[in-house]
């Protein structure tokens, strides 16, 4: 079975701190993206990777950045956190040719 | 661009049948997907079909696809309790440099006792 992981489930920060959400994958996927979702809006891509130190811009990227080091590890970071940036964030992993995403559960994320 | 669209809300009696309609845009997409996401997790691919499929059934989810109309619909038989959930109705498209998945806002499904 294909494992995603996220650091937290729930995260409360402040409006000005620069925030780290980790996303770690076990199955050797190439592929990596991060979504948020908001209520009524579905999800949203971010930004998204498709093989190591590479990075591609999603729908909105504005106002964030990744990082991805080694293949099992994608990072998104919050330089400076605003509260439109409170939502739930949606790590996935994904290769092959029916391109399924394999999805973590998640990280809450409220900024005060 | 892309669009994926699907009602918001569905509620259905225990026992029904559930029928939850997509429709998409990219007339190229390959692949079309339906997830699932429970209460406070992370979303679950519950089925899929290639674009040159009409149907597809697996257990009690039937998947129908009429490309022409670009409309994806999931039927869920016998719908029970642990069936409420939201379902996501997504495609494939070719971006730039990769393939992406565009998903749906999402149809939250409750059942009726």
């Amino acid at each position: 079975d294909v494992k995603v992981t996220q650091s937290s489930r729930y995260l409360v920060k402040r409006t000005g701190e620069k925030v780290f959400l980790e996303c770690v994958q076990d199955m050797d996927h190439e592929n990596m993206f991060w979504y948020r979702q908001d209520p009524g809006l579905g999800l949203r891509l971010i930004y998204f990777s498709y093989d190591v130190k590479m990075k591609e811009k999603g729908d909105i990227p504005e106002g964030y950045s990744v990082s991805r080091e080694k293949k099992e590890r994608f990072s998104l970071i919050l330089e400076s956190a605003s509260t439109n940036q409170t939502s739930m964030y949606l790590c996935a992993t994904g290769q092959g040719r029916r391109e399924t995403q394999y999805f973590g559960p998640g990280t809450r994320l409220l900024v005060l | 661009g892309e669009d994926v669209e699907q009602s918001l809300f569905l509620s259905v009696r225990e026992g029904d049948s559930s029928v939850i309609n997509c429709t998409y845009t990219d007339s190229s997409s390959t692949y079309l997907y339906w997830y699932k996401q429970e209460p406070g997790a992370g979303l679950q691919l519950l089925t899929y079909i290639f674009s040159n499929m009409d149907m597809k059934q697996d257990q009690r989810l039937t998947v129908l696809l009429n490309k022409k109309d670009k409309h994806l619909s999931l039927r869920i038989a016998d719908t029970q309790t642990g069936d409420s959930a939201i379902y996501f109705c997504a495609e494939s498209t070719k971006g730039s440099s990769a393939s992406k998945i565009i998903f749906g806002s999402g149809t939250r499904l409750s059942i009726r006792p």
